[in-house]
């Protein structure tokens, strides 16, 4: 059974200041996403990550994949509280997903 | 272009009570797949549907049932409801031999159930 666990599942930090969320799953896969949730509201997604170190950016969210490693991380770079949501890891095979249960973020001014 | 579109968004039933849960998949897209979003929890897999069949089920149990309509839009269902199915459903779409990356999810339906 794949599973997937994220860290930490809580997380509040500063803005301005820079972080990394884990993500280890258990079996081999060839794909690995990252989605963000905002409370009350449905799952966007950020990332796909097709291949071993594969790194994808997109403002101050970066994200990378070692499948050798099963991991996947996120870093936040100089965080702002707009990116307080809670953001979920999913792989899997056959297209049907398996999902960590996500890391909370909250950013404080 | 809308998206996915989920029916409705906030619900309450009682227990032993049954419900259905509708959703529209994006246009251009021809395959649905539901999950189930316990509070602080990921969104868990239910199924899949394809050409009016289901394809893949996670482990939910038979209470559990769907539909696909011939415009690709989908119904959930759920009999004899219990307590510890108040989560959020969602519904995501995408075209079919698309991974993950094509999927589209709805805002979601609410269900409590009391």
């Amino acid at each position: 059974e794949l599973k997937v666990e994220q860290n930490p599942l809580f997380l509040s930090m500063q803005e301005g200041k820079n972080y990394t969320i884990y993500c280890n799953y258990s079996t081999t896969s060839d794909r690995l996403y990252w989605y963000r949730q905002d409370p009350g509201k449905s799952l966007e997604s950020l990332f796909v990550l097709l291949s071993n170190g594969a790194v994808k950016q997109e403002g101050r969210l970066m994200a990378s994949l070692d499948t050798k490693a099963r991991l996947s991380t996120l870093h936040i770079t100089a965080a702002v509280h707009d990116l307080s949501a809670t953001y979920f890891c999913a792989t899997g095979g056959s297209y049907i997903p398996t999902f960590g249960r996500g890391t909370s973020l909250i950013v404080h001014p | 272009d809308a998206g996915v579109t989920q029916s409705p968004t906030h619900l309450i039933k009682t227990r032993g009570q049954q419900v259905t849960l509708r959703c529209s998949p994006k246009s251009g897209h021809d395959t649905v797949s539901w999950y189930q979003q316990a509070l602080g929890q990921g969104p868990q897999f239910i199924f899949q549907y394809y050409e009016e069949e289901e394809r893949q089920r996670g482990n939910f149990p038979d209470r559990f049932s769907g539909h696909q309509f011939p415009n690709y839009s989908s119904e959930l269902n759920v009999n004899a409801l219990l307590l510890g199915d108040s989560a959020l459903y969602l519904c995501a779409s995408r075209s079919y031999g698309q991974g993950l990356h094509g999927y589209t999810f709805g805002s979601g339906t609410r269900l409590t159930v009391v």
